[in-house]
């Protein structure tokens, strides 16, 4: 019954080792987003897709990258952790609704607890 | 432009007794409202949303809402609370017109006592 997957759960990785987290989805939405959520606070929108159009959020760090190869999959890559990218990392997707409104539900994934040591 | 404001960082309530957690928001659209409940290490999930139909919004739960379009409020309440709701709400608005970008607010802390 899952519906938007994420893996790993629980992510350890060195100060500046690259890591990559993988997104998936079996809703078939046509938009995917993906945050950073600190302790304690709202998450944060680091960028999203609608379809195959790549869109970046102001603030997002170039560390962060991301590629959507196909509609079910979304990978968030960042290339050199620091320490201040320690969180949890959503991805959510939405239908993404052809008459541009936005009464779309997101769904979220469980998350990936990132620990950069 | 829209943003959304959680007037409370943390609700604390004993077990039984009504919840309230309160949203108010600004938005240039007609906006969709939403809550979203989040427990420990866990995504968010869809408690209710708001979209243009019935200004009360009955959700999962007990939960429900009422848009207020005079007041600009979205608030969301429990008759009674139960230990299982602790946990941390987010209310989100998301515009109309062609975007697919929800604001969250900070999001409020909800702590229940036996």
């Amino acid at each position: 019954d899952a519906m938007v997957i994420q893996n790993p759960r629980y992510q350890v990785t060195q100060f500046g080792k690259p890591v990559t987290l993988s997104c998936s989805q079996t809703l078939n939405h046509n938009v995917m987003y993906w945050y950073q959520q600190k302790s304690s606070q709202a998450p944060k929108l680091l960028f999203h897709y609608y379809d195959k159009d790549f869109n970046n959020e102001a603030d997002t760090p170039d560390n962060f990258q991301s590629r959507r190869p196909n509609t079910s999959f979304c990978f968030l890559d960042i290339r050199s952790p620091g320490l201040g990218d320690a969180a949890m990392y959503l991805c959510a997707t939405s239908r993404g609704n052809q008459a541009g409104t936005s009464t779309d539900t997101q769904y979220f994934g469980p998350g990936t607890r990132l620990t950069v040591l | 432009a829209q943003s959304v404001t959680q007037l409370d960082s943390h609700v604390s309530v004993s077990e039984g007794t009504p919840v309230l957690l309160r949203c108010n928001y600004s938005s240039s659209y007609s906006p969709s409202l939403f809550w979203y409940v989040q427990h420990p290490n866990k995504g968010l999930q869809l408690l209710l949303k708001y979209t243009s139909a019935a200004t009360l919004v009955k959700g999962i739960n007990g939960f429900e809402a009422e848009f207020k379009k005079s007041e600009t409020s979205f608030h969301l309440t429990k008759p009674s609370a139960h230990m299982s709701d602790a946990a941390e709400y987010f209310c989100v608005v998301s515009p109309s017109g062609g975007s697919y970008i929800p604001t969250f607010g900070r999001g409020t802390s909800l702590i229940v006592h036996p």
